[in-house]
């Protein structure tokens, strides 16, 4: 089945403390991204990256950090998580060029930073 | 700059009757793509359709419709004979088609459906 898995799909942690959401597609795709979700915001794009060792900051990138070292995975990291980044987290990937296919999301992460 | 505007956040309406979500766009682009996402209550997001900027056709897809219309930036989604299963928050999103960025997606701030029994 082809999907998108984001792991964990709830964190509560303590600002400060680093942490690391991961996502992992199974369809091959060239492009991913992390959205984050805030009420009255829709979602934000924080980065993306077309392939491997390829990542461009998105709109909402302070505090974060990515790396594509393989093609399936596509890690979230907070070096430093604050309350601010409390949020739904979405991870996508697509193909590249753009293809009638949609991208293809996640089911999410709720961050809970205190 | 991309931009999607959702101007009505929640809508409530009684099971049965008809309800149009609206969705204005802005692109410096000709060429782009516009999508409309489901969000129900469990969390996930649920793809409903994908228009490219050439194609104005009008779309139907069992109870849901799209109209296109270039000449005003709107993509509005139509729900006929409404569902409490159809509660859920829907996202209208654009893409441009420009290189590198095919791929990035502008999403509206969402509009509340619920659908009272």
């Amino acid at each position: 089945e082809a999907q998108v898995t984001q792991n964990p799909r709830y964190l509560i942690t303590v600002t400060g403390k680093k942490l690391t959401v991961t996502c992992s597609q199974n369809m091959n795709h060239e492009y991913m991204s992390w959205y984050r979700q805030d009420p009255g915001l829709g979602l934000r794009q924080i980065y993306y990256s077309m392939n491997v060792e390829v990542t461009d900051k998105g709109d909402v990138p302070e505090g974060y950090k990515v790396s594509r070292k393989e093609k399936r995975n596509f890690p979230l990291i907070l070096e430093s998580p604050s309350p601010n980044q409390t949020s739904l987290y979405f991870c996508a990937s697509g193909t590249v060029p753009d293809s009638n296919q949609p991208q293809h999301f996640g089911d999410g992460t709720r961050l809970s930073i205190l | 700059a991309q931009k999607v505007t959702q101007a009505q956040t929640e809508i409530s309406v009684v099971e049965k009757e008809d309800v149009t979500l609206d969705c204005v766009y802005e692109t410096r682009d000709t060429t782009y793509y516009l999508f409309w996402y489901k969000q129900p209550p469990s969390g996930e997001l649920v793809f409903l359709i994908r228009r490219n900027s050439f194609d104005e056709q009008n779309e139907i897809s069992g109870r849901y419709s799209w109209n296109f219309q270039k000449s005003t930036s709107s993509f509005n989604f139509t729900i006929t004979a409404s569902q409490v299963v159809d509660s859920a928050v829907y996202f209208c999103a654009l893409s441009e088609a420009k290189s590198g960025s095919a791929r990035q997606l502008t999403f509206g701030s969402g509009t509340q459906l619920t659908v009272l029994p």
